[in-house]
């Protein structure tokens, strides 16, 4: 049972334009919903992360934004440079200590 | 300051062998997960520790798995009589308090042939 569902898969973005990712989960208990990146051979990085209390948090470039009643949250990275590219996990945590992770999306942000 | 790291960074073993992978935590960390990271899987939680305590084993796929931390810091990821399926980046992290934000180290390619 995969508890949060990401899109797209992978995603093609011009320099400079805005990549948007989006999570959707099911688990009522999850109050903390994270993003990392990752690089290949790297380990994952956290980026931003959100809890239920608000509905929007940016941190430079990157923007979350959280609708609870949906039950989904987004990444937004703005003005989209090619050291961007990676591969983008959103997460959810609950209930437990445990991260529960998305499919991952690779970015791609062509020059 | 220093972040997770983990050792080795590669490993490749017969099957059948046994393996033993290693994570030091953030110095002063006192929570420490483990997650494996594969193709068709995505990253899977496969255990958390609080101190020594591992209050949370649910994640680990067999009695072939186990994992120990000492003295609240190094811990060790075992995997007994490795399979090809056990094949995959083991993953460590670790946060400074109950729920905190985590932090990975690069990972352990394990690959069993």
């Amino acid at each position: 049972q995969q508890q949060v569902k990401q899109s797209p898969q992978s995603l093609i973005v011009q320099k400079g334009g805005i990549s948007i990712i989006n999570c959707a989960y099911e688990n009522t208990a999850f109050d903390y919903f994270p993003w990392y990146q990752q690089f290949p051979g790297k380990g994952p990085a956290l980026l931003i992360a959100i809890r239920p209390d608000v509905s929007e948090k940016k941190e430079g470039r990157f923007t979350i934004s959280f609708n609870k009643s949906a039950k989904q949250f987004s990444l937004h990275i703005m003005d989209s440079q090619p050291g961007d590219s990676a591969t983008y996990f959103c997460a959810a945590q609950g209930g437990s200590e445990k991260l529960v992770f998305g499919k991952g999306t690779k970015l791609t942000v062509n020059p | 300051g220093a972040g997770v790291s983990q050792s080795p960074s590669n490993k490749v073993t017969e099957k059948g062998k046994d393996v033993e992978l290693r994570c030091d935590p953030i110095s002063g960390h006192t929570a420490l997960y483990w997650y494996r990271q594969s193709l068709g899987q995505g990253l899977e939680f496969l255990i958390y520790f609080q101190g020594n305590s591992a209050p949370d084993k649910s994640g680990l796929p067999s009695d072939r798995f186990s994992a120990e931390r000492t003295g609240g810091s190094v811990s060790t990821l075992t995997i007994q009589r490795t399979q090809q399926e056990d094949s995959a980046v083991y993953l460590c992290a670790s946060s400074s308090s109950w729920k905190g934000e985590q932090y990975f180290g690069p990972g352990t390619r394990l690959t069993v042939t």
